[in-house]
């Protein structure tokens, strides 16, 4: 079974530019998350879909970050204009929302902003 | 607000011995946790979990012990191995919440032979 896809895996832009991360779960897994991880701190929650629909996103900071996932499979995520502060691992999980399911991670995004 | 914490930054063990890491949460409408290990430049890959009705659940070497009352939940790996070293989360989630998960900052586990 295929796991969690992630594209780029390394990305280097300056700051103000703007960035594009995506994401492809597991198939049949109707949830989808993505979580920054900085480094030395563990992931934090940035959104959180169910099939094509937000189910929390009450920690994304919607002014500067976008995300979408058409058809309920695939999900991008979107950082425009960048930071400095946002330098650090996006990661995606995937999982059925069902409870006692397991979330599996893809291999995340390190992003530099510069 | 850290939910879940892990105030253990760094471990070293002997192979061999036992590994004991340790995470403590405040919020009492967990009701799952897990634990994740992860590698450098991979994503988190999930070990094992426990439900909140139960206080122990055991998987080969590893083993998880909850004790609700005092919020604190550890994972045992018995006997440890040079490949266990890597970084630990605890991780806990609400099932009234969307099950998203509330990680700790890791410990860092290395495994000396």
């Amino acid at each position: 079974e295929a796991g969690v896809a992630q594209s780029p895996r390394y990305k280097i832009i300056e700051k103000r530019q703007s960035v594009a991360f995506w994401c492809n779960p597991i198939s049949g897994h109707a949830t989808l998350y993505w979580y920054q991880q900085i480094l030395g701190q563990g992931p934090k929650l940035l959104i959180q879909f169910q099939n094509n629909g937000v189910v929390d996103d009450s920690q994304l900071p919607k002014d500067r970050f976008s995300a979408e996932r058409l058809k309920g499979v695939d999900s991008t995520l979107k950082i425009q204009p960048a930071k400095l502060e946002d330098s650090a691992v996006y990661l995606c999980a995937s999982s059925f929302l069902r409870f006692g399911e397991t979330q599996y991670f893809g291999p995340g995004t390190r992003l530099l902003v510069l | 607000d850290q939910q879940v914490k892990q105030n253990s930054p760094s471990l070293s063990v002997q192979e061999g011995r036992i590994s004991i890491l340790n995470c403590d949460y405040t919020n009492s409408m967990f009701d799952y946790f897990l634990w994740y290990k992860k590698y450098p430049a991979e994503g988190p890959t999930f070990l094992i979990s426990i439900s909140s009705i139960k206080d122990k659940n055991e998987d080969g070497r590893f083993t998880v012990f909850l004790n609700k009352s005092a919020k604190h939940l550890s994972l045992h790996i018995v006997p440890s191995q040079p490949g266990d070293s890597a970084v630990y989360f605890c991780a806990a989630s609400n099932s009234n919440s969307g099950y998203a998960l509330n990680f700790g900052k890791g410990t860092s586990l290395l495994v000396t032979p």
